[in-house]
């Protein structure tokens, strides 16, 4: 089974602090995500990677950047938390075989709230 | 930009009774994948099932399957003989062929009723 795992379940941080949010997915993906989901408006895409050290910027990616070291492993950073950014934020990993690609298999989210 | 409309925010049915979930979406594109996801309370998101907009059939899994409507941009889930652990929030998301992002609508909660 692929198994995409996130650093913590629940953040408490302060506004203002560096915060980082780690994903690991152990299937080999290539693409890896970072959904923020907020009631009433869904998913919505921060940033995403095709490989390693490459990102792409999705629909939000304002006050977010993204780290994208080793294949398995991309890391979120809010480098100066504010009030607005409390959120749940979802990682997501899928593959690309053969032109295609295939369905993305999700974390099970951080609950981040800045105070 | 891709819109993705999901008209019912909140629905609730009984037990072993059908479901139908309703999405509309806005692409110019017309080589497209759309895909309904799952996400039960407090647990993962999963896949429930995916559609390729080249296919005629109608995609079918199990108790879920979808009434795709390519003129009319629609993809609606059907849930036949509705379970328990079928309460979620469940997402319609279209995605564009060569393009990995996905946008998702904003979700309708369902909530099956013993």
């Amino acid at each position: 089974d692929v198994k995409v795992t996130q650093s913590s379940r629940y953040l408490v941080k302060r506004t203002g602090e560096k915060v980082f949010l780690e994903c690991v997915q152990d299937m080999d993906h290539e693409n890896m995500f970072w959904y923020r989901q907020d009631p009433g408006l869904g998913l919505r895409l921060i940033y995403f990677s095709y490989d390693v050290k490459m990102k792409e910027k999705g629909d939000i990616p304002e006050g977010y950047s993204v780290s994208r070291e080793k294949k398995e492993r991309f890391s979120l950073i809010l480098e100066s938390a504010s009030t607005n950014q409390t959120s749940m934020y979802l990682c997501a990993s899928s593959i690309y075989r053969d032109y295609t690609t295939y369905e993305q298999y999700f974390g099970p989210g951080t609950r981040l709230t800045v105070t | 930009a891709q819109t993705v409309t999901q008209s019912q925010p909140e629905m609730s049915v009984q037990e072993a009774e059908t479901v139908t979930l309703s999405c509309t979406y806005d692409t110019s594109e017309n080589n497209y994948y759309l895909f309904w996801y799952k996400q039960p309370p407090s647990r993962q998101m999963i896949l429930v099932i995916r559609q390729e907009a080249y296919k005629q059939q109608n995609a079918t899994e199990n108790r879920f399957s979808v009434n795709f409507q390519k003129a009319a941009k629609s993809f609606s889930l059907k849930i036949s003989d509705s379970q328990l652990g079928d309460t979620a929030m469940y997402f319609c998301a279209p995605r564009n062929f060569g393009n990995e992002k996905l946008t998702f609508g904003t979700g309708t909660r369902l909530t099956i009723i013993p």
